[in-house]
């Protein structure tokens, strides 16, 4: 069964690091894009960006570049997301998703699946 | 971040068939496949729908999908009081180099 899972429910203080982790299994990690997508309370998803364990080619959504840092170990099989200096608007579930799909004639064919249970970060002051 | 446009709410009765719309742009429904996804509130998305209208393994063909130009749309045949979640399309951006969603539509089954 091909399953990503996550590291537990975290709570910090404003100005602290942190790193959650994501861990797949059941499928050749290298070989497919891991994104990272934000849930804060009552709202929608938001894509923070994606990494590529192979090679740890990285790329972000611009509204997280410079906030936040993806990357991969693939000798776990771990991808992971940091943040050097949290802040209150950090606060969110925080999924990881496999992400597959083709290139099409114009544009491409991308869905993720499956996503990791999520990982709950409060922070407060 | 912007979303992908969907009605907030829908609703029907057991038995019955609805639909739920996702609008985008030129720029991203306009030139990528969309995908569908099934939340319950607490829990993770899960896949619905992919490449526009392909149900993976496990999906019941009660759910089925479309796309035209810059809109898309699910339906849900033969509502069941399970049925209830929130649905979410997504599509690629490359703007963002990575997928857009769309904002949600919480179904409630009557």
């Amino acid at each position: 069964e091909v399953q990503l899972v996550q590291s537990g429910a975290e709570v910090k203080k404003t100005g602290e690091s942190l790193r959650i982790s994501c861990k797949g299994s059941g499928y050749i990690f290298n070989n497919y894009w891991i994104g990272w997508v934000r849930q804060r309370p009552g709202k929608g998803l938001e894509w923070m960006g994606i990494i590529y364990p192979g090679d740890s080619d990285t790329k972000y959504s611009p509204s997280f570049q410079g906030q936040v840092s993806i990357s991969a170990d693939k000798s776990i099989g771990t991808a992971s997301l940091q943040w050097s200096s949290l802040k209150a608007s950090d606060t969110a579930v925080y999924y990881c998703a496999r992400l597959s799909g083709v290139p099409v004639a114009v544009g491409w064919d991308n869905w993720v699946d499956p996503w990791g249970q999520g990982t709950l970060v409060t922070v407060s002051s | 971040q912007s979303f992908l446009s969907q009605p907030p709410s829908a609703s029907g009765t057991p038995g019955q068939r609805v639909t739920i719309s996702c609008s985008g742009s030129t720029s991203n429904i306009g030139t990528n496949t969309v995908s569908w996804y099934r939340q319950v509130p607490g829990s993770a998305p899960k896949l619905l729908i992919h490449s526009n209208n392909q149900r993976p393994s496990g999906v019941p063909d009660r759910f089925s999908a479309s796309k035209s130009g810059t809109s898309a749309s699910l339906a849900i045949r033969g509502l069941q009081s399970d049925d209830e979640a929130d649905y979410l399309c997504a599509t690629w951006d490359g703007s963002l180099n990575g997928l857009l969603f769309g904002g949600g539509t919480k179904l409630t089954v009557l």
